[in-house]
């Protein structure tokens, strides 16, 4: 069982807020990835981190940011909410060095109206 | 570049029918070969994996082989249940530079199970 964390689960937001979708991992991993899932169901990596103070974007382009200031909390920030940022969110950990299993929490279901 | 193509779906079976679902991968070198479930309203679950060649992964009932000379990690379960109805994600491990650790997953394959 992993134990990988994401609030709030489901969040509906007007146009133009700010908004911080929080992931947290208890496991120590060094490695964290946000994932957008469209309602197709296709997954995109947006970030990821290999450690504190390292953060890249992803393979799809995302106006959102993230922070790695400690090794367990990788949140994800959007400046201002626009409906397209209508989506799920998964974050995801993994352990250190060469190739492991990555755990995923339970998404972030994110409507903005 | 590394890539998994997943059979499309959806898929409609009755309980207790048998079940497939392909997955093929390009990559270089051998990477790890995942199955990954989603249940309705849920996160992605690791439902099996396999780290090498001729490797078999199994859970739940599920099985897959990897497959290195056809490049294919098939789902199967012999007798499917309706609890069993979600969707499934074939995904793979870069192995090299910025790809190290990153999950490339298929476009996933939506199974539904009638009683």
């Amino acid at each position: 069982e992993a134990d990988i964390y994401q609030t709030p689960r489901y969040l509906v937001i007007g146009t133009g807020k700010k908004i911080t979708l929080e992931c947290s991992q208890t496991m120590g991993h060094d490695k964290m990835y946000w994932y957008q899932q469209d309602p197709g169901m296709e997954l995109h990596l947006i970030h990821y981190s290999y450690g504190v103070n390292s953060t890249e974007k992803g393979d799809l382009s995302s106006e959102s940011t993230v922070s790695r200031i400690r090794t367990e909390h990788f949140p994800l920030t959007l400046e201002s909410a626009r409906p397209s940022h209508t989506s799920q969110y998964l974050c995801a950990s993994s352990g250190t060095g060469g190739v492991n299993t990555i755990y995923f929490g339970e998404g972030s279901w994110l409507t903005v109206v | 570049g590394d890539s998994v193509t997943q059979m499309e779906g959806p898929v409609t079976l009755s309980e207790e029918a048998f079940l497939t679902i392909n997955c093929t991968y390009t990559a270089t070198g051998y990477p790890s070969l995942f199955w990954y479930v989603q249940y309705p309203g849920e996160g992605l679950q690791l439902l099996l994996k396999a780290t090498k060649a001729d490797d078999k992964g199994s859970n739940k009932g599920f099985e897959a082989t990897y497959r290195k000379e056809t490049t294919s990690f098939h789902l199967e379960k012999g007798s499917v249940q309706v609890s069993d109805s979600a969707v499934y994600f074939c995904a793979l491990t870069g192995l090299t530079g910025s790809t190290l650790g990153r999950l490339y997953f298929g476009r996933g394959t939506q199974l539904t199970v009638w009683p």
